[in-house]
């Protein structure tokens, strides 16, 4: 059983393009994050989502936008792709705000 | 804001080998957690540590939370060449440190 899984695995699109990548988990958290690794591989938090309500928007272009539909689920919508988006995304979930988290296997996102 | 300070930023040791690598934050923390990422997975929590002082060991792997609360430690003993990765400390808020990147000769 996947505790969080991600979709897409991969994505490739154009500049301009707007895209969504899903995230679930079925731990039964009540925290959920969406993090950004660059091609350094240096991890940054982006938003934290606590019973659905946003705790934590970092400084990230308002072109991200979470939506959280229920406790298990938050998604990633990304509006007008530009080359710098190219990263991988994680989600994660935590069973509190700020503790131990379970990371999904991420989505590659390239920008051309 | 805080601020992460990871050492070293890469290590190459030959299988067998001890491996050592810290974190040191600017100010005061209450958690220290320690995470590895495989190529091409997401990262994996190794330990959680909520105390000053505290020592906690998972298999090879143990790690320490500093007495000034400002930095922790993370060992791993006889190394194997399963232990290639990236490892990652995080804070509070989810902070992480830029990574040592282990690499195990056999």
């Amino acid at each position: 059983d996947t505790a969080v899984s991600q979709t897409p695995k991969y994505l490739v699109t154009q500049m301009g393009n707007d895209k969504s990548i899903k995230c679930e988990q079925n731990l039964g958290h009540d925290t959920m994050y969406w993090y950004k690794q660059d091609s350094k591989k240096f991890l940054k938090i982006m938003f934290s989502y606590n019973n659905k309500e946003l705790i934590i928007n970092e400084t990230v272009p308002n072109r991200f936008s979470p939506k959280s539909p229920d406790k298990a689920h938050l998604n990633l919508h990304i509006n007008s792709l530009e080359l710098g988006d190219s990263a991988v995304y994680f989600c994660a979930s935590s069973h509190r705000s700020y503790n131990e988290q379970f990371f999904g296997p991420g989505t590659r996102l390239t920008v051309l | 804001g805080q601020q992460l300070n990871q050492s070293p930023q890469s290590m190459f040791i030959q299988e067998g080998e001890d491996v050592s690598m810290n974190c040191t934050s600017s100010s005061i923390f209450n958690t220290w957690l320690w995470y590895k990422q495989d190529p091409g997975e997401g990262p994996v929590l190794l330990i959680a540590l909520y105390k000053a002082g505290e020592l906690t060991s998972n298999g090879r792997l143990t790690a320490q939370f500093g007495t000034t609360r400002k930095d922790s430690f993370l060992n791993i003993s006889a190394s194997i060449p399963s232990d290639v990765g990236i490892y990652f400390c995080a804070g509070p808020h989810m902070r992480f440190g830029a990574g040592t990147r282990l690499t195990v000769k056999p």
